[in-house]
Formats: structure tokens, C-alpha cells, sequence
């Protein structure tokens, strides 16, 4: 069936540090791929999102790259803020016509 | 500033009483949806609609209603035989109705039983 997995929070990390949450998926064909951030008490918001094989997306410092081979989405940041802290979503659409999310993925970032 | 809005922030519910979750747009989307999201859970789809005057079952339907009499407004109610419905509700929209769209959400509700 379809669905996304994504890598068990919190994540806890110091101010600079180097941020990876990884997401994997399964679906039929290959849909778009998201990433969603969710601030303490707030809506989702868009963060980055990528439409096919091999793109980039990019936002913010983040970035996460669309792999095929591997049916991967795992996002990155070079160094993470205190303002990063947030719960972070993968998704994928497409194929069902209806966004699959992960279970989020809670970051906490110290200074 | 064109964007979804939520009302009530805060929602409380008597047993056996029914509630409605408002939510209107004005980014002249097309679909809108409604999630139920629940610590540990991610998000869950409850209801969607492509289109203004229609709307279809989610994953979590039972205990909820909706409408979708105009193209701005899809609130959802939820019913007495709701069980579990202390949750934090989102709405979100898109332009159009396949995944490939990007979904806007909103602030959020949450709802909690007294």
C-alpha cells in the first residue's frame, strides 16, 4: 500500500549542528514528495517539495533530494537554529490523488 | 493576505452534544480538505471535496459531517457518535484535487470534550 515512513523524534540537537530526518515511502507510480513543518500550536506549513526522479527541493537551508532508487525524501540543513524547533512532516501525493503523511518527526534544537 | 482561516481556536464539547469546526479560504482553491491529528499519529484524512456541492469519505469518516455549499467554506461537524473526538483539527485546501498540488493549512482547532 502507500506510505511514508519517517525516522522516530524527538531529535535533540545543538545550535549548528547538522540536521538529517530521514523518510522513505511506498507508492504506486512516483508521486511528488513534501515536506511540512509544524510550529508549536500552529497549521502545517509547506517547507520544500520535489515533482519527480533526482529533483532538489529547497527552502529555508533545508534541502532534500527525490531518489527514486531508493523511494527516499530524507530532508538535511547545514546548521539548524533555535527557531528550526518544530515538528517536521514527510508526505507524498500523486498516485492516490490524497496526501500520505508521516508520523512527524519532533525537532528540538538547544543553543 | 490570502489564506485559510479557523474558528474557534478552541472548541469545547458536551457528551452527546454536536459541534461545527468552521473554516473558510480565499485562495479561490478548488478542494479542500479536513485532518484529525493526534499525538504520535501524523496527520489523518476525515473528509475531501473536489469541488463546490460535492465531497467524499476520508480514511476516518465515522461520527463526522460536512458541506460544501460554497467554494470558500467546508466546515466539519462533529457528531455525537464521535467517541474520540479530543483532537487537533486542520483544514487545508489546494488549487486543484490530485496530490501533485501543494495543500495549505490552516491554524487549526482544537477541540476538546468537557
Amino acid at each position: 500500500g502507500n506510505s511514508v515512513t519517517q525516522m522516530e523524534g524527538p531529535v535533540t540537537l545543538s545550535e549548528e549542528a547538522f540536521l538529517t530526518i530521514n523518510c522513505t515511502y511506498t507508492a504506486t507510480g512516483y508521486p511528488s514528495l513534501f515536506w511540512y513543518v509544524q510550529y508549536p500550536g500552529e497549521g502545517l506549513q509547506l517547507l520544500l517539495k520535489a515533482t519527480k526522479a533526482d529533483d532538489k527541493g529547497s527552502n529555508k537551508g533545508f534541502e532534500a533530494t527525490y531518489r527514486k532508487e531508493t523511494t527516499s525524501f530524507h530532508l538535511e540543513k547545514g546548521s539548524v537554529q533555535v527557531s528550526d524547533s518544530a515538528v517536521y512532516f514527510c508526505a507524498h501525493g500523486g498516485a492516490t490523488n490524497k496526501l500520505i503523511f508521516g508520523t512527524g518527526t519532533l525537532l528540538a534544537v538547544q543553543p | 493576505d490570502g489564506g485559510i482561516t479557523q474558528s474557534p481556536k478552541y472548541l469545547f464539547r458536551k457528551e452527546g452534544q454536536n459541534v461545527t469546526l468552521s473554516c473558510e479560504q480565499n485562495l479561490n482553491h478548488d478542494a479542500m480538505y479536513w485532518y484529525r491529528q493526534d499525538p504520535g499519529q501524523g496527520l489523518r484524512l476525515i473528509y475531501y471535496s473536489q469541488i463546490v456541492n460535492d465531497f467524499q469519505k476520508g480514511d476516518i469518516a465515522e461520527g463526522y459531517s460536512v458541506s460544501r455549499e460554497k467554494k470558500e467554506s467546508f466546515p466539519l461537524t462533529v457528531t455525537s457518535a464521535q467517541k474520540n473526538p479530543t483532537a487537533f483539527y486542520l483544514c487545508a485546501s489546494s488549487r486543484t484535487y490530485p496530490g501533485l498540488e501543494t495543500q495549505y493549512f490552516g491554524p487549526g482547532t482544537r477541540l476538546l470534550v468537557l
